[in-house]
């Protein structure tokens, strides 16, 4: 059965790093990961996108292994606004094609 | 910075009534998504939308759920006989479609709060 499985929560401190970890079995050979910020009451905003290897942007690195099945969200130095549900997004392959979501990652970034 | 808009904000309507979402995608954004996300729960895939038709669907996407682009701006989702269960938060996204990859970036609304009594 094609799923995502991400911790169900996290806490952490002002100016530390944060790693959350996405496990993915049977992804889509072709597609992208990707994982996605969600505040409360909003759409989910995009953060970071991969395809193998490592990515890095202004805000983000994403850690994805050679056999694809999981992928990590690095936050370097955490502020209180970082403080939200983090998501993984990929595409799985089964019976059918599927966009899937992650359960989500409730990062709680302490003073 | 151009940005997925969707209304209404919030829908009430009673159980077995039709709802028409709309949602206007970013201007030259070549593919587009319904996604549900119930209280407290995470995002689930419903449908994208490519070259007007669909391109893939979830099994959540049954026989009650249509989408249509009616002009060059316009993504609608329409849910025909609502039910309790439908109650959500209905987010559109649209991508550019560079890579013609459903995993293109994508860019959410900010939500239409259905609520069916």
């Amino acid at each position: 059965l094609a799923k995502t499985t991400q911790p169900i929560s996290m806490d952490s401190y002002e100016g530390q790093e944060v790693n959350i970890t996405c496990s993915h079995n049977n992804i889509a050979t072709n597609d992208y990961i990707t994982w996605y910020q969600q505040f409360p009451s909003q759409g989910p905003r995009f953060i970071i996108q991969g395809y193998k290897t490592k990515v890095t942007n202004e805000v983000a690195s994403l850690f994805i292994p050679a056999d694809r099945k999981s992928s990590t969200l690095s936050l370097p130095r955490v502020s209180l606004s970082d403080t939200a549900v983090y998501y993984c997004l990929v595409a799985l392959r089964g019976s059918s094609y599927k966009l899937i979501f992650g359960s989500g990652t409730r990062l709680l970034v302490r003073p | 910075e151009p940005e997925v808009t969707q209304t209404p904000s919030h829908q009430v309507t009673q159980m077995g009534q039709e709802v028409i979402l709309r949602c206007v995608p970013i201007s030259n954004h070549l593919y587009f998504y319904w996604y549900r996300q119930i209280l407290g729960q995470k995002v689930e895939f419903l449908v994208s939308f490519y070259n007007n038709e669909i391109s893939e669907k979830s099994e959540i996407f049954d026989d009650q759920f249509s989408v249509e682009r009616p002009d060059g701006s316009n993504f609608t989702l329409k849910i025909r006989s609502t039910k309790l269960e439908d109650s959500a938060m209905y987010f559109c996204a649209s991508s550019e479609g560079r890579y013609n990859s459903s995993t293109d970036t994508q860019y959410f609304g900010p939500g239409t709060r259905l609520t069916v009594l």
